[in-house]
């Protein structure tokens, strides 16, 4: 299985809303990455996680908050989101850091 | 802090032309990858270099990374339609462990 799956694939919320992306792996990876791409941009990365702990965290707001249940799973939770946090967010896995990495099919989250 | 940028930002060429694309780094990079991104698409992972002045091949396309380590091109022999996408190059940020994307390049191929 050399897939990374992502869900929901599409996902609308009004700025009061909480909801919570998710990613799932089962290649053994042990680095998950959450990324944000805006239309005719390139990724951004916002959260790193290496044996389910965060490593980075790109100074992305709050409202943002990531969690990796288990070496599987990566979650981002999301709260009074903003109409400007619309875009794909893209979850990726890799075996370790700097590594190939696997992007899922993304969600693409609108605002409203 | 660190940046990768790529030219052109955009190409439209005749199917059976070539193509290529420039990735430069303000810093010396470990490694560069290379990344296909179709229209309405996630990035799929082309190829990875790490040697000084290393050279990889894939069917038509041909890969490079500098003597300096600072820069890379993507060249496509012969153009298909199914080229058609924004190829992206990534190399790892300075001082940490994340991969950073240059500003890709986005190629059209008219049939």
């Amino acid at each position: 299985d050399t897939e990374v799956t992502q869900t929901p694939k599409h996902l609308v919320m009004g700025m009061t809303n909480k909801k919570s992306l998710k990613c799932e792996q089962h290649m053994g990876h042990r680095a998950m990455y959450w990324y944000k791409q805006k239309a005719k941009k390139p990724p951004e990365l916002m959260f790193v996680y290496s044996y389910e702990k965060l490593s980075i965290n790109e100074s992305v707001p709050s409202r943002f908050s990531p969690e990796c249940p288990n070496s599987s799973l990566l979650n981002l939770h999301l709260h009074a989101l903003q109409p400007e946090d619309s875009a794909l967010y893209l979850c990726a896995s890799s075996q370790d850091l700097l590594g190939e990495a696997f992007f899922g099919q993304g969600t693409r989250l609108t605002v409203v | 802090g660190q940046q990768v940028m790529q030219i052109p930002q955009y190409q439209h060429v005749q199917e059976g032309e070539d193509f290529t694309t420039y990735c430069n780094s303000s810093t010396t990079l470990s490694n560069i990858q290379w990344y296909k991104q179709r229209p309405g698409g996630h990035p799929v992972f082309l190829i990875q270099l790490v040697k000084s002045g290393e050279v990889k091949k894939q069917k038509r396309l041909t890969f490079q990374f500098g003597e300096a380590k600072k820069n890379s091109s993507l060249h496509i022999t012969a153009t298909q339609t199914t080229d058609v996408g924004t190829y992206f190059c990534a190399g790892p940020g300075d001082s940490s462990y994340k991969l950073i994307f240059g500003s890709g390049t986005r190629l059209l191929v008219r049939p």
